[in-house]
């Protein structure tokens, strides 16, 4: 059965860092061609795609925030971490992580979403 | 603002039959590469609903149907149910923007 959780701050300054992790069960990104990836979905509008990260440390990024984002894993740990700098309010949103069993493949599973406020 | 478009809404009587359209560019869908369908229920995150198209993952009711043809994709819903309430949204790929996922823009059902 697989499982993915998100964590980290609810609550984010303007020009702050966001760090957020999630926790994955039920698989290992050690196996070829899967990934994880982040979503996220301002308040009342559509999902947006952020970042991916595959089995094989192959990263990709959404062109229009790639400056901002790092993603990175801990393949021991399951874990996927992603990082936006420069944070600002027009980035409040649930964030979600979600499984891909391949490469632009569809995300199978999604974890249950972590809210983040960005306000000072 | 996504490349792929969804009517913002659609509404129907339980029992009854409403599509879902959701309408790309020769970029992404019309470049041949597949659409999946995500569900949203209130306050929940999505769940894949529909993928490569036309394929339901185990546990998807077969009242869930999808298709492709040209530049646009559709999702039906056949004998609607109260249940079935809830966002929608398509996804596929785009070559001209070298964005890994992109979503539609979204459809709330709601069932009268």
């Amino acid at each position: 059965q697989i499982t993915l959780k998100e964590s980290g701050p609810t609550l984010v300054k303007p020009t702050q860092t966001l760090t957020l992790t999630c926790t994955f069960s039920g698989f290992s990104l050690s196996t070829s061609g899967v990934g994880v990836g982040w979503i996220r979905q301002p308040p009342g509008k559509a999902l947006e795609w952020l970042a991916l990260i595959y089995w094989d440390d192959d990263k990709r990024y959404s062109p229009s925030l790639k400056s901002r984002l790092t993603i990175t894993k801990d393949t021991s740990k399951n874990q996927v971490v992603l990082t936006m700098t420069n944070m600002d309010p027009v980035d409040t949103a649930t964030y979600y992580c979600a499984h891909t069993r391949g490469y632009r493949e569809w995300l199978g599973y999604w974890g249950q979403g972590t809210l983040v406020t960005v306000s000072s | 603002q996504s490349v792929l478009t969804q009517p913002p809404s659609v509404s129907g009587a339980p029992g009854q039959r409403v599509t879902i359209s959701c309408t790309g560019s020769s970029s992404n869908i019309g470049a041949g590469y597949d659409v999946h369908w995500y569900q949203q229920l209130p306050g929940t995150a999505p769940k894949l609903l529909i993928y490569g198209n036309s394929n339901r993952p185990s546990g998807v009711p077969d009242r869930f149907s999808g298709s492709k043809s040209g530049t646009s994709a559709s999702l039906a819903i056949t004998g609607l149910q109260a249940e079935d309430e809830a966002d929608y949204y398509c996804q596929s790929y785009d070559s001209s923007l070298s964005v890994l996922y992109v979503f539609g823009t979204g459809t709330k059902v709601t069932v009268l």
